[in-house]
C-alpha cells in the first residue's frame, strides 16, 4: 500500500502554463522527495525537502521549479512555465522514518 | 557520487525459464540497494531492498537478489519467470540513514515469451 497519494494522476497542460502536482502523505511525514521519469528513461532525483526547506536539489531543479508544504499536510511541486521537455512521470517519496522507500503512484504530466 | 549500471537494456526469456538481471553500483560506503519494477504507464513497485546483514535478500513475487561487495553487484534473480513478470526493472542505490535520495540505473526491459 502506497505511503502517499499523488494528485492528479494525469494532467495535460499547454506550454507556458503553471502546474502544481500534489503529494499527500498518509500521516505526519517530515521527509519529501520528488523524482522525475521522462518516458523511456530512468528515474531521476529532483529535490528533497525536510523541515519545511529544501535539503538538496539536482541540476534539473532550476528556477522554474519550486516546492512547498502550504498547509502542513500536502507537499507540492510547482512548475511555473511548463516546457515540452517537462512532460514526464513525477513521483513523490515521503517515508516516515524507518526505511520507507515506497513511491506514490505518480502523476503523468503532458505538456502540449 | 553514487552510480548504477544495468548492463542489459533488454532481456527476453521464455516463460518458466530462470532469470537474472544484472546491476552494478558505485558507492564509497556500504550502500542501500533496491530493485523496483514498473509496468507500462504505471508506478514504481518496490521488489526488495538490502541494507545490511544477510547478503541474499528475498522480495515479493518470488524474486531474490544477492549483494556481492567484492563485485559491487546486486543482481536480481527468479527461478521461474511468469508472463506477468514482463515489465521494466530498475536497480537503485541509496546512501541510507535519513537520506532517502536514490540513484537509479537506466533499467532493463524484460520480455517473456510464451
Amino acid at each position: 500500500e502506497p505511503e502517499v497519494t499523488q494528485t492528479p494522476s494525469h494532467q495535460v497542460t499547454q506550454m507556458g502554463q503553471e502546474v502544481i502536482l500534489r503529494c499527500v502523505p498518509i500521516s505526519n511525514h517530515l521527509y519529501f522527495y520528488w523524482y522525475r521519469q521522462i518516458l523511456g528513461q530512468k528515474v531521476e532525483f529532483l529535490v528533497s525537502f525536510y523541515n519545511n526547506e529544501i535539503s538538496e536539489k539536482s541540476e534539473i531543479f532550476d528556477d522554474q521549479f519550486s516546492v512547498e508544504r502550504p498547509d502542513g499536510s500536502n507537499f507540492t511541486l510547482k512548475i511555473r512555465s511548463t516546457k515540452l521537455e517537462d512532460s514526464a512521470m513525477y513521483f513523490c517519496l515521503s517515508p516516515k522514518g524507518g526505511r520507507g522507500y515506497t513511491f506514490g503512484s505518480g502523476t503523468r504530466l503532458t505538456v502540449v | 557520487a553514487q552510480s548504477v549500471t544495468q548492463p542489459d537494456i533488454h532481456i527476453t526469456v521464455s516463460e518458466g525459464a530462470s532469470l537474472e538481471l544484472r546491476c552494478n553500483y558505485s558507492y564509497g560506503a556500504t550502500p542501500y540497494l533496491f530493485w523496483y519494477v514498473q509496468s507500462p504507464g504505471q508506478g514504481l513497485q518496490l521488489l526488495l531492498k538490502y541494507f545490511s546483514g544477510d547478503t541474499l535478500v528475498q522480495g515479493i513475487k518470488g524474486f531474490e537478489a544477492e549483494f556481492k561487495r567484492s563485485q559491487s553487484s546486486f543482481n536480481l534473480r527468479k527461478p521461474s519467470v511468469h508472463w506477468s513478470d514482463a515489465a521494466e526493472y530498475f536497480c537503485a542505490v541509496g546512501v541510507g540513514g535519513s537520506n532517502y535520495k536514490l540513484t537509479f540505473g537506466k533499467g532493463t526491459l524484460l520480455t517473456v515469451n510464451p
